[in-house]
């Protein structure tokens, strides 16, 4: 199967631009995350979606973040206004409700987000 | 709140050493313990789950719910190794099911 899509992978913005990032899950996961993954620290869970609803968005910067996964499928976060601190590698990954297995997530290859 | 804290950032060994990457966690309830690996250009992907018992890759990793511990270990490190390791926590249930919170990850290098 094939895996979880990303884009872009390297994304370069001044401070105060928007930006947005895209994510494609495997085919068939009703279970989406967007991780935030500063250097030098482990990923740090941003947002959970259960098919087209929010599950968990309690560590979101709502002033600024936002994210929807709008058919359940593809997911798009964004960033706006975008500060310095905001840079970093943002994981989407997924995962399949209701299989035995479905404790795994699987991860896309990220974007790097690089604020100057 | 869940926190998983990984002490060592960085771990050399040589290879056919063994190796032990430490980790803890503090969870009020009952906790899943995985291990994620991300080699070198490649994605973040399951290692081990502490519930399924197994040994991947010749690494084992036992929970001890006593101290809190879910330290991973081979007998014999190779090369191919070489990897950023993380520690992850699961709560068992509820409607946050799957949120993983992870550690700070540790750096392994095995050297020829």
């Amino acid at each position: 199967e094939a895996g979880v899509a990303q884009s872009p992978r390297y994304k370069i913005i001044e401070k105060r631009q928007s930006v947005a990032f895209w994510c494609n899950p495997i085919s068939g996961h009703a279970t989406l995350y967007w991780y935030q993954q500063i250097l030098g620290q482990g990923p740090k869970l941003l947002i959970q979606f259960q098919n087209n609803g929010v599950v968990d968005d309690s560590q979101l910067p709502k002033d600024r973040f936002s994210a929807e996964r709008l058919k359940g499928v593809d997911s798009t976060l964004k960033i706006q206004p975008a500060k310095l601190e905001d840079s970093a590698v943002y994981l989407c990954a997924s995962r399949h409700t209701g299989k035995v297995s479905s404790y795994e997530q699987y991860f896309g290859p990220g974007t790097r987000l690089t604020v100057t | 709140a869940q926190r998983v804290t990984q002490p060592e950032k960085l771990l050399s060994v040589f290879k056919g050493a063994p190796v032990e990457l430490k980790c803890n966690y503090s969870y009020s309830g009952s906790p899943e313990l995985f291990w994620y690996v991300q080699y070198s250009r490649q994605r973040l992907q399951l290692l081990l789950r502490h519930i399924s018992r197994e040994s991947i890759k010749g690494f084992t990793a036992d929970l001890n719910k006593g101290e809190t511990s879910f330290h991973l270990k081979k007998p014999f490190a190779q090369e191919e190794d070489s990897a950023m390791y993380y520690c992850a926590l699961s709560t068992a249930g509820g409607t946050s099911y799957g949120k993983l919170t992870f550690g700070q990850g540790t750096i392994l290098t095995v050297h020829p």
